[in-house]
């Protein structure tokens, strides 16, 4: 079945590491996105990418990077410049006008 | 740039009662979609029904219904009938078509449903 494929689900980072959190479709989606949800809060978008190797920054780029060097993947590294990387991390992608988004199931991310 | 407004943090229904959720949003396109999802404790996000900001005819799915005014920038939702099911956060979502296909989301409400 086609669907959005995050990893892993559970993640523990250390102070002052690097992680990065994977996204892959099968989809066949142009365009693919990167969120953060903290409790019980809405979700604040970081990247997104319309087309391989074409990504923007969202509202909270900071302390994150991407890279789109393949259309079905769009990996997000959480790198120790976050000041407070400790969320829930949401994928998802989309192929255009008039069709429906779609999202993974989501990365929690603690700093330990 | 896009915002994305809900207003009521937490509201609250009867079971088998109507309520409604409301959205703003500010932008300067005419291209666009907006949509209503719904995140349950599990997280996963659940398309819950879309409009086309081209179509004057509001969005209706079973018991899901919305309000659309474009000239005010509004799009509630109304849940009828409402059922324990339907407990979850939900968040009003804005995507244009001109500026990157960039999606935005409003900071969720969420719904109690009371037996």
């Amino acid at each position: 079945d086609g669907g959005i494929t995050q990893s892993p689900k559970y993640l523990f980072r250390k102070e002052g590491q690097n992680v990065t959190l994977s996204c892959e479709q099968n989809l066949n989606h142009d365009a693919m996105y990167w969120y953060r949800q903290d409790p019980g809060q809405g979700l604040r978008l970081i990247y997104y990418s319309q087309i391989v190797n074409d990504f923007q920054k969202g509202d909270i780029a900071e302390g994150y990077s991407v890279s789109r060097e393949k259309k079905e993947s769009f990996p997000l590294t959480v790198t120790s410049a976050q000041k407070n990387p400790t969320a829930f991390y949401l994928c998802a992608s989309y192929r255009g006008p008039g069709n429906t988004i779609y999202f993974g199931e989501g990365s929690w991310l603690t700093v330990v | 740039a896009q915002t994305v407004t809900q207003s009521q943090p937490e509201m609250s229904v009867q079971e088998a009662e109507t309520v409604t959720l409301s959205c703003t949003y500010d932008t300067s396109e005419s291209d666009y979609y907006l949509f209503w999802y719904k995140q349950p404790p599990s997280r996963q996000m659940i398309l819950v029904i879309r409009q086309e900001a081209y179509k004057q005819q509001n969005a209706t799915e079973n018991r899901f219904s919305v309000n659309f005014q474009k000239a005010a920038k509004s799009f509630s939702l109304k849940i009828s009938d409402s059922q324990l099911g339907d407990a979850a956060m939900y968040f009003c979502a804005y995507r244009s078509e001109t500026s990157g296909s960039r999606l935005t989301f409003g900071e969720g409400t969420q719904l109690t449903v009371n037996p």
